[in-house]
């Protein structure tokens, strides 16, 4: 299966430090998408990095693509209670016309105040 | 407001039921995905669709049927013959279908409940 797979499965920090997440996969891509998910509710498109991109900032989001090992990392800085969710990434299959996305399981972030 | 709309948000089926669950958006996008959440599990594609009048099974479709038969509709029937379908169900379209911006836009979804 192309499923990713986030560890840690669960993640819990104190305001202001920062937050790491890892994303595993299987298969060639054409791109890597990352989710967050509150909980009970749909999921929202965080960032996306292309297959030939090793590194993509979004406001306090950082994230890089190895393809060579097949993972990615999603870093949040300076994290805040508001950045408790559930966060996913999920991979396409490259060369697929398809569109389908494979999720992982998530990373569940608690964020202290 | 462009968007994606599941309704119900809560519904409670009882054994033997048929369910339908809905699924609207008006963002123009061709391809439409169901998706299933269980607790630990992640999500799981039950059926996608890349253009009006065509679906595919994805890899949990037992037990479930869809139809597409208008480019902002894709409503998800939860049968009889789906042993176990309390579950947190996720619809999703994106812009096309093709390689490349396969950014999906999700909507709140709906949780069912066998009682």
């Amino acid at each position: 299966s192309q499923q990713g797979e986030e560890d840690p499965q669960a993640l819990s920090i104190q305001e202001g430090e920062n937050a790491t997440m890892n994303c595993s996969y299987k298969t060639s891509i054409n791109n890597l998408q990352w989710y967050r998910q509150n909980s009970g509710r749909g999921l929202v498109h965080l960032i996306l990095i292309r297959s030939n991109e090793r590194e993509k900032h979004s406001g306090r989001l950082r994230v890089t693509l190895d393809t060579s090992k097949k993972s990615s990392s999603l870093l949040i800085t300076a994290s805040r209670a508001a950045d408790t969710a559930s966060y996913f990434c999920a991979t396409d299959e490259r060369g697929s016309t398809l569109g389908r996305l494979y999720f992982g399981r998530g990373t569940q972030l608690t964020v202290w105040p | 407001d462009g968007g994606i709309t599941q309704s119900p948000k809560y519904l409670f089926r009882k054994e033997g039921q048929n369910v339908t669950l809905s699924c609207e958006q008006n963002l123009n996008h061709d391809a439409m995905y169901w998706y299933r959440q269980d607790p630990g599990q992640g999500l799981r594609l039950i059926y996608y669709s890349q253009i009006v009048n065509d679906f595919q099974k994805g890899d949990i479709a037992e037990g479930y049927s869809v139809s597409r038969e208008k480019k902002e509709s894709f409503p998800l029937t939860v049968t009889s013959a789906q042993k176990n379908p309390t579950a947190f169900y996720l619809c999703a379209s994106s812009p096309r279908g093709a390689r490349g911006n396969t950014e999906a836009f999700f909507g709140q979804g709906t949780r069912l409940t066998v009682v």
